[in-house]
């Protein structure tokens, strides 16, 4: 199986501040042909279900707020929101997409206001 | 709109066989492919399984063996069962969409807690 390893496991930021969660693969998710990255994150609120913000790595879903961004490629990702809203206040997780099953979520990294 | 509604008894016993329904509404379940996926209280997501609209299915490896995913197209739904079940599988359960041609998941039913407790 892919292990993903997110860091830190929790942050806080001040409102307004730029907020970096890392996600790191024990293998590359880069189909080369393609040049994609199977690499996914989603937004966690209490109570609620994961919601889709990333995909292929760096592509935002629709409705997406683009403080919102992506990065990364092979083993390597990173999640930015570039100024911090109270209503970003949340767990992220990655999730890996790779060809075979079973696809795998990192342990999430929860983010606090400062 | 498509929506997607977990249901299903909230408390199961040990030893005994969770079953979760999964009703998709707005939409035809044949328009996409489905997964299952739980959240252990205060922990990460475990993917169980998916299920393509074609009835073809795959599981994780780490229940392989006590999962059964399928599909009951004339109701628009599809369902979990989870056998032989301990205290390890008390979880929020989730129904969710495949997104486009690749698994990841675009959208989630709101969850459905299960408690394995005698």
């Amino acid at each position: 199986d892919i292990v993903m390893t997110q860091s830190p496991d929790s942050l806080a930021v001040s409102l307004g501040e730029r907020a970096t969660i890392n996600c790191k693969s024990s293998q590359s998710l880069l189909y080369s042909p393609s040049n994609m990255n199977y690499l996914a994150w989603y937004q966690q609120k209490p109570g609620q279900p994961p919601k889709l913000l990333i995909y292929r790595a760096s592509t935002r879903e629709s409705g997406v707020p683009e403080r919102f961004s992506g990065s990364g490629s092979g083993t390597d990702f990173t999640l930015t929101i570039s100024s911090l809203q109270a209503e970003d206040v949340a767990v992220y997780y990655c999730q890996q997409y790779d060809g075979t099953p079973p696809y795998t979520f990192g342990q999430g990294t929860k983010v606090e206001i400062k | 709109q498509v929506q997607l509604q977990e249901s299903g008894p909230g408390l199961v016993k040990p030893s005994e066989t969770l079953s979760l329904t999964c009703t998709v509404s707005g939409g035809a379940i044949s328009s996409s492919s489905w997964s299952w996926i739980r959240q252990p209280p205060g922990k990460g997501l475990e993917w169980i399984g998916y299920l393509y609209y074609t009835g073809v299915t795959n599981y994780n490896p780490s229940l392989n063996s006590r999962v059964t995913i399928s599909l009951d197209t004339s109701k628009n739904q599809f369902s979990l069962k989870l056998n032989s079940v301990t205290a390890a599988d008390t979880a929020v359960y989730f129904c969710a969409r495949r997104a486009s041609s690749f698994w990841y998941f675009d959208l989630w039913g709101r969850g459905t807690l299960v408690t394995v407790s005698s």
